[in-house]
C-alpha cells in the first residue's frame, strides 16, 4: 500500500508559468488537504476537500485552485506562479471523521519559482 | 487570532528525557496532535489528546490541560534518530488544524 503519493518530487518553475501538483491516495479517505510549509512558519492550509465533488478554501488560498473529481486524486494548480509561492507543498488525507480523524501526509513537493 | 506557541529549538543528550511544550489560543478546541518531522520528510503522526491527562505510547507521552491551553510531549531514553522537528497542532471549532511552527530537537551523543 503506497498511502499518499505526490508528483513531482521537486520542480523549478519560471514566474508566470502554470503548474499542477499531483496528489493521489489509496486509503479511500474522504478528506484531502493541501498545505504549504515555509521556514519558521507552521503548516498553512491552502485548500481542502471533505469529500469527492466538494472543495473549500483554507488560510492561504489566493493564487491556487483545486479540484476533486474522485476520491483518490486532489491536484493543486498554480495558474500563474509567483516567487512567493516558492515552498514545500504537502498533500494530506484523513478518513473525514471530524472528531477523531488523523491526517496522513504525502512526501511533499519542493517548488522553486524564479 | 489563533496562535500555537512552541520553542524554536531544543538540545538534549542521548539517553536523557526531554519535554517539548506547546501553548495554544484557538477559537474552540477539538483535540491536539503531535507530529514528528525529520528534515526533508513528511510529518508523521505521534499522538492525539482530546481529554485532560497523560497519554503514553512507548517512549513518547503527551499531556493535555485544556483549562490552561497547554500540552507537552515527553520523550524518554532519547536516541539519535529522535533528532527531528516536533509539530503541535490544534483542531479548532471548524475542525481545521492550526499548526505551530515546530520545535527542532537536536540530540547530542
Amino acid at each position: 500500500i503506497a498511502g499518499i503519493t505526490q508528483a513531482p518530487t521537486s520542480q523549478i518553475l519560471a514566474a508566470g508559468r502554470r503548474m499542477t501538483l499531483r496528489c493521489t491516495q489509496d486509503m479511500r479517505h474522504n478528506a484531502m488537504y493541501w498545505y504549504r510549509q515555509d521556514l519558521g512558519l507552521g503548516l498553512r492550509l491552502i485548500h481542502y476537500s471533505n469529500t469527492a465533488g466538494t472543495t473549500g478554501k483554507g488560510e492561504v488560498p489566493d493564487g491556487y485552485s483545486v479540484s476533486r473529481a474522485n476520491t483518490d486524486d486532489f491536484p493543486l494548480t498554480l495558474a500563474s506562479a509567483v516567487p512567493s509561492q516558492t515552498s514545500v507543498y504537502f498533500c494530506a488525507s484523513s478518513d473525514g471523521n471530524r472528531e477523531t480523524d488523523t491526517q496522513y501526509f504525502g512526501p511533499g513537493t519542493r517548488l522553486t519559482v524564479l | 487570532g489563533q496562535n500555537i506557541d512552541q520553542p524554536t529549538e531544543m538540545t538534549a543528550t542521548e539517553g536523557a528525557i526531554v519535554q517539548i511544550n506547546c501553548t495554544y489560543q484557538t477559537s474552540g478546541f477539538n483535540g491536539l496532535f503531535w507530529y514528528q518531522q525529520h528534515a526533508g520528510e513528511a510529518p508523521t503522526f505521534l499522538s492525539y489528546n482530546v481529554l485532560d491527562g497523560l497519554e503514553e505510547k512507548g517512549r513518547f507521552s503527551s499531556f493535555l490541560s485544556r483549562s490552561k491551553g497547554y500540552s507537552y510531549l515527553l520523550l524518554k531514553e532519547l536516541q539519535m534518530k529522535d533528532s527531528a522537528s516536533y509539530l503541535c497542532a490544534v483542531k479548532d471549532s471548524n475542525y481545521q488544524l492550526i499548526w505551530g511552527a515546530g520545535t527542532k530537537l537536536i540530540i547530542k551523543p
